[in-house]
């Protein structure tokens, strides 16, 4: 199994600002993704965040937006650039381990 | 179509009830299957595996129909502490990267005293 922490846990913020999610796993990983859940809705993967690459980001979703870092292999950053109202949204750091998937507790962003 | 379709409830029940969850997907194919328990307000966290033979974990039974894309949830003699969101999730590879995880909206369940 892995442990994955997330912070902030949760923040208010205001239109127009930028807010920077980490996430730390206690094992080194090749790879960790960064979703997103929208109030009501289901899990949608932002990108991958591999190391010592530039994140693959799915259909939708720009490193403008949402730029990610990926220092070492058990670290990476997700930032919400610009944020909106529709921003508000849980945001979620995961990783693969063989057949499951672990995710972090997640970081409540309430844009404002 | 949606690609992964779940009732999104609430399914209200009483403790000890019976209760059971469906979920189909589009993608025929679609090579392994979860179901994921969501307390409120946090993360998602495995509740098992789903495979074509169907498997049994404890009060949990999970059932997979692949002719029917079809996916199913039974929980016996309901627990308040079942009181949880249930998310169908669907791999379009057997492993590897995320990026082929569908997940569903979930289903969600209250079991009262």
């Amino acid at each position: 199994s892995a442990v994955i922490s997330q912070k902030p846990s949760r923040d208010i913020c205001q239109r127009g600002t930028s807010l920077t999610i980490q996430c730390q796993v206690d094992s080194q990983v090749t790879m960790m993704f960064w979703y997103r859940q929208q109030p009501g809705q289901s899990l949608t993967l932002i990108a991958t965040a591999n190391q010592g690459s530039e994140a693959t980001y799915e259909s939708g979703f720009v490193i403008d937006k949402f730029p990610i870092s990926r220092p070492n292999l058990t670290f990476s950053t997700l930032t919400v650039s610009n944020m909106s109202p529709e921003d508000s949204s849980i945001y979620l750091c995961s990783v693969s381990g063989g057949n499951t998937i672990y995710f972090g507790e997640g970081s409540w962003l309430t844009v404002v | 179509r949606k690609e992964v379709e779940q009732d999104p409830g609430p399914f209200n029940v009483p403790e000890g009830a019976t209760v059971a969850f469906n979920c189909t997907y589009s993608n025929s194919a679609s090579q392994s299957f979860f179901w994921y328990r969501q307390d409120c307000r946090k993360e998602p966290k495995l509740l098992m595996s789903v495979y074509s033979s169907g498997n049994e974990d404890g009060r949990f039974t999970a059932q997979l129909n692949r002719a029917s894309q079809y996916i199913s949830l039974l929980i016996r003699d309901s627990k308040l502490s079942d009181s949880a969101t249930y998310l169908c999730v669907v791999n379009l590879k057997w492993r590897g990267s995320q990026g082929n995880l569908i997940f569903g909206k979930g289903t969600k369940l209250s079991v009262k005293p």
